[in-house]
């Protein structure tokens, strides 16, 4: 068990730039989470997957932000046309869901990706 | 829709002290879960502590405990004997049980706490 892992650790871009973030997942989870985490406050959720399916995606996901999980993986959150709103922590997580237990239920996250939009 | 509130942005304690963080929330479910994540300086996340709503028990940790007052929807965390490595921002979480799929975690606002040696 490696943990989740994120790529990059630190991003600086300029305004309207576009941006890709990955994660690798703890490897027997079949869910991926993402979150954004803005300074002073928690993680929000913006979208998870189950293997490749997209399941629920936030009204805080414009349509300048994607997300995919091809192969039931790693995902790829990808931001275009950046804006200086967008900085921030964006935070990875994963779980292993079979069912309704709790101990399936733990997400574990990943150390994020931080994002200045300059 | 679920509200998490932490109403103590940070707190204080003297190394070996007990400290407690409160969390209120909001919610019309009936079967849900409670955690409380520990986030060091970092940033990677960690479960300190879960709780299951149906279960009146409180859990408990080592150090860590809960008190879980479901029709106050009151989950605090007590850590006994604090050490210095508990430094860290303490994020209480919301996720709703019931209908498997729905697995998205709300969280409070978070309570800075600093271990004073």
């Amino acid at each position: 068990d490696t943990g989740v892992s994120q790529d990059p650790r630190h991003k600086i871009t300029k305004r309207g730039q576009n941006v890709t973030f990955r994660c690798d997942p703890i490897s027997e989870h079949n869910r991926l989470y993402w979150y954004r985490q803005t300074l002073g406050q928690g993680p929000e959720f913006l979208t998870y997957f189950q293997n490749e399916a997209q399941l629920e995606k936030s009204r805080l996901l414009s349509d300048r932000f994607s997300a995919e999980r091809p192969k039931g993986s790693f995902s790829t959150l990808e931001i275009q046309r950046t804006e200086q709103g967008d900085s921030a922590m964006y935070l990875c997580a994963s779980s292993l869901a079979l069912g309704p237990s709790l101990a399936k239920n733990i997400q574990y996250f990943g150390a994020g990706t931080r994002l200045s939009v300059l | 829709a679920q509200t998490v509130t932490q109403s103590q942005p940070e707190m204080s304690v003297q190394e070996a002290e007990t400290v407690t963080l409160s969390c209120t929330y909001d919610t019309s479910e009936s079967n849900y879960y409670l955690f409380w994540y520990k986030q060091p300086p970092s940033r990677q996340m960690i479960l300190v502590i879960r709780q299951e709503a149906y279960k009146q028990q409180n859990a408990t940790e080592n150090r860590f405990s809960v008190n879980f007052q479901k029709a106050a929807k009151s989950f605090s965390l007590k850590i006994s004997d604090s050490q210095l490595g508990d430094t860290a921002m303490y994020f209480c979480a919301f996720m709703p049980g019931g209908n498997f799929g729905n697995e998205k975690l709300t969280f409070g606002t978070g309570t800075r706490l600093t271990i004073i040696p």
